[in-house]
């Protein structure tokens, strides 16, 4: 089952500018965690925000998180060709309803900067 | 740390053969997972252990087993291989339990199944 829904599913912009992604899910969550994922690769953990946090910085990297609304927003601001990327999503919804102990991924955004 | 590693990287099999996936860890990680991606659907957790001895299904567990007889090394096994299960599969492991933890991910094994 997919929890997490990404949008856009595709996302070209020129190097310099702002890059926005959103999330939303279904269920209520305990924490939600964004993962970048080079072509060909394994995929590389951003940031985890957790249910009572609304936003978290690391770097480049804006997250927010509006249980309210169940969406939260990855923002990557200043944005380089090593960006380009796909971006996902995950919480950890299917345990807090009872499932199995992992995380539930969305199908991502794919990044694409332009030089 | 080499962190998380699998093998093999690539794997072409025929319908019915069994194979087993490698995946070991360095970090002294108590949980450990593997998923499946398929093109457009995200990935999908197979099975998980949180600790030696101790395994469990994911969402998409058939066809597939596990064993965790050590806390390093989490062997995925495909009984009787098909079509359906061509797919990149990545291992995972994390300090915590899976729905907690930053999670750190292998480099993946592409597998397809003719």
């Amino acid at each position: 089952s997919q929890q997490g829904e990404e949008d856009p599913q595709a996302l070209s912009i020129q190097e310099g500018e702002n890059a926005t992604m959103n999330c939303s899910y279904k269920t209520s969550i305990n924490n939600l965690q964004w993962y970048r994922q080079n072509s060909g690769r394994g995929l590389v953990h951003l940031i985890l925000i957790r249910s009572n946090e609304r936003e978290k910085h690391s770097g480049r990297l804006r997250v927010t998180l509006d249980t309210s609304k169940k969406s939260s927003s990855l923002l990557i601001t200043a944005s380089r060709a090593a960006d380009t990327a796909s971006y996902f999503c995950a919480t950890d919804a299917e345990y807090s309803g009872g499932g199995a102990d992992g995380l539930t991924f969305g199908k991502g955004t794919h990044l694409i900067i332009q030089p | 740390n080499a962190g998380v590693t699998q093998t093999p990287k690539f794997q072409v099999l025929k319908t019915g053969q069994s194979m087993t996936l490698q995946c070991a860890q360095d970090m002294n990680h108590e949980y450990m997972s593997w998923y499946r991606q398929d093109p457009g659907m995200g990935l999908r957790l197979i099975h998980y252990s949180v600790g030696a001895g101790i395994t469990d299904q994911g969402e998409v567990p058939n066809g597939y087993n596990v064993s965790r007889s050590t806390t390093e090394d989490f062997p995925l096994r495909l009984l009787s291989a098909a079509p359906s299960q061509t797919s990149v599969y990545f291992c995972a492991s994390s300090k915590l339990a899976g729905h907690t933890d930053t999670q750190y991910f292998g480099p993946g094994t592409r597998l397809t199944v003719l």
